[in-house]
């Protein structure tokens, strides 16, 4: 089984509608992420975690809301869609860092969700 | 706002050939990632530096981390259509005392290796 598992794969929605993204993981880390991918944009952060209690808005996170139900769950929420929300959604996942000044963070991806918002 | 570039954006080349790809930025960087990503599926991780000067090889791919920690470059030796896919650096920061470390990523280049 996946160790980051994003559902649902595809969704179609229209304009107006609330959306809700889910992500879980099976890794056991504690640091969560929710990036979109646009062609030409690259990866763009939206909102991370760094615990269940700690939340963050990314570069880009107008128009979204997250929620972080448990260790392993983190949810990405559209209030109401609209078009320019139509991209690929990524969750990732990592651990804390293991010390501070020379800190690395491999982030292991979901497969993505691709949204599209009429 | 750290930011990377990567050139070029798109690189098509027939197998057997070899090129290299560029990761660059103004920001000094705690340390450099290169994921590859293939269609429908999300990235993954080929190797982290973080040492200025660093050099990794994983087979025929080679990584390097610019002296200054602000740049990087993957070279492709003898390529073939299983490396076709999209490459992102990611550069990651941090605040002083540590704790919010993320990562910054490029666009990416889009890398086509015709058989």
């Amino acid at each position: 089984d996946a160790d980051v598992t994003q559902t649902p794969r595809n969704r179609i929605t229209k304009t107006g509608k609330r959306i809700m993204l889910e992500c879980s993981q099976t890794k056991g880390h504690d640091r969560m992420y929710w990036y979109r991918q646009d062609p030409g944009l690259g990866l763009r952060l939206i909102y991370y975690s760094f615990d269940v209690k700690d939340i963050n808005k990314g570069e880009i996170s107008d128009g979204y809301s997250v929620s972080r139900q448990a260790q392993a769950k983190f949810s990405l929420s559209l209030e109401s869609a609209i078009p320019n929300q139509t991209a690929l959604y990524f969750c990732a996942t990592s651990a804390l860092p293991g010390q501070a000044g020379r800190v690395t963070d491999t982030q292991y991806f979901g497969p993505g969700t691709r949204l599209t918002v009429l | 706002t750290q930011l990377l570039e990567q050139s070029p954006q798109f690189l098509s080349i027939q197998e057997g050939e070899n090129l290299t790809v560029y990761c660059n930025s103004s920001s000094v960087f705690s340390s450099l990632q290169w994921y590859r990503q293939e269609p429908g599926e999300g990235p993954v991780l080929l190797v982290t530096v973080v040492t200025g000067g660093e050099v990794k090889k994983l087979k025929r791919l080679t990584f390097q981390f610019g002296d200054a920690r602000k740049d990087s470059s993957l070279h492709i030796t003898a390529a073939q259509p299983g490396d076709t896919g999209l490459y992102l650096c990611a550069g990651g920061g941090q605040n002083s005392g540590g704790s919010n470390y993320k990562l910054t990523f490029g666009k990416g280049t889009l890398l086509t290796v015709n058989p």
